[in-house]
């Protein structure tokens, strides 16, 4: 069965540096890929997705990576904020468009 | 736009009651919707599939009968736990997607539910 490791349960910066986060996966090929903020107690929020045939992806301070080789996804905050402090999730699509999830990464962004 | 409202937002009870959550799809219609729970530190796990019109596909190991859920038009779905008990408690969180390909899931506020 497939698995996706988000290799660090929780990241510390300093507000303004670039925090990035690595999703991996194995046993699986997925059409595309997504990344999601979840604040405590709240629902996650979409920010990207990316296509098997695209390399990378922006949207304002985001950008996401795909590499399908190494079955790897890269997700950069630059110049990072104490509001982007939140866990980002990363998730794989599976077959009937369901959605498999990573445990997320915690990122807090010192002032 | 692509808004999903999740109802209530948390809720308490005494074991044995039945809770229903309603998902709501508020700007787009949803001819799928999923239902997912989540333990504290933990990441988001499916429990089904909820199709417009037609029956819930179930998740190895949930159990269909402790978990209604009822998807009858293109914009409400609802889960039932019937006869919760504290091994319920959880937080239970919705997500619908618009149609067509490659198209992200949006995400209600989740519902916190404790079974006393």
């Amino acid at each position: 069965s497939q698995k996706i490791e988000q290799n660090s349960e929780a990241l510390n910066i300093q507000e303004g540096k670039t925090a990035t986060l690595t999703c991996n996966y194995t046993n699986y090929s997925p059409a595309y890929l997504q990344w999601y903020r979840q604040d405590p107690g709240r629902g996650p929020v979409f920010l990207l997705l990316i296509r098997e045939n695209e390399k990378e992806k922006r949207k304002e301070r985001l950008k996401v990576t795909f590499d399908t080789t190494l079955k790897q996804s890269l997700f950069h905050i630059t110049a990072s904020q104490p509001a982007d402090s939140a866990t980002y999730l990363c998730a794989l699509d599976m077959r009937d468009y369901k959605l498999s999830f990573g445990a997320g990464t915690t990122v807090t962004v010192r002032a | 736009g692509a808004v999903v409202s999740q109802h209530p937002s948390w809720v308490i009870c005494k074991s044995g009651t039945s809770v229903k959550i309603e998902c709501r799809s508020l700007d787009f219609q949803a001819t799928t919707m999923f239902w997912y729970r989540q333990f504290p530190k933990q990441s988001l796990m499916l429990m089904a599939t909820s199709n417009e019109g037609s029956k819930a596909t179930y998740e190895q190991g949930v159990e269909k009968d402790k978990f209604l859920i009822n998807h009858a038009s293109l914009t409400l779905s609802t889960l039932t736990v019937t006869s919760a008990h504290p091994e319920d408690s959880s937080f239970y969180i919705c997500s619908a997607r618009e149609s067509g390909a490659n198209q992200p899931q949006h995400f209600g506020d989740g519902t916190r539910l404790s079974i006393l």
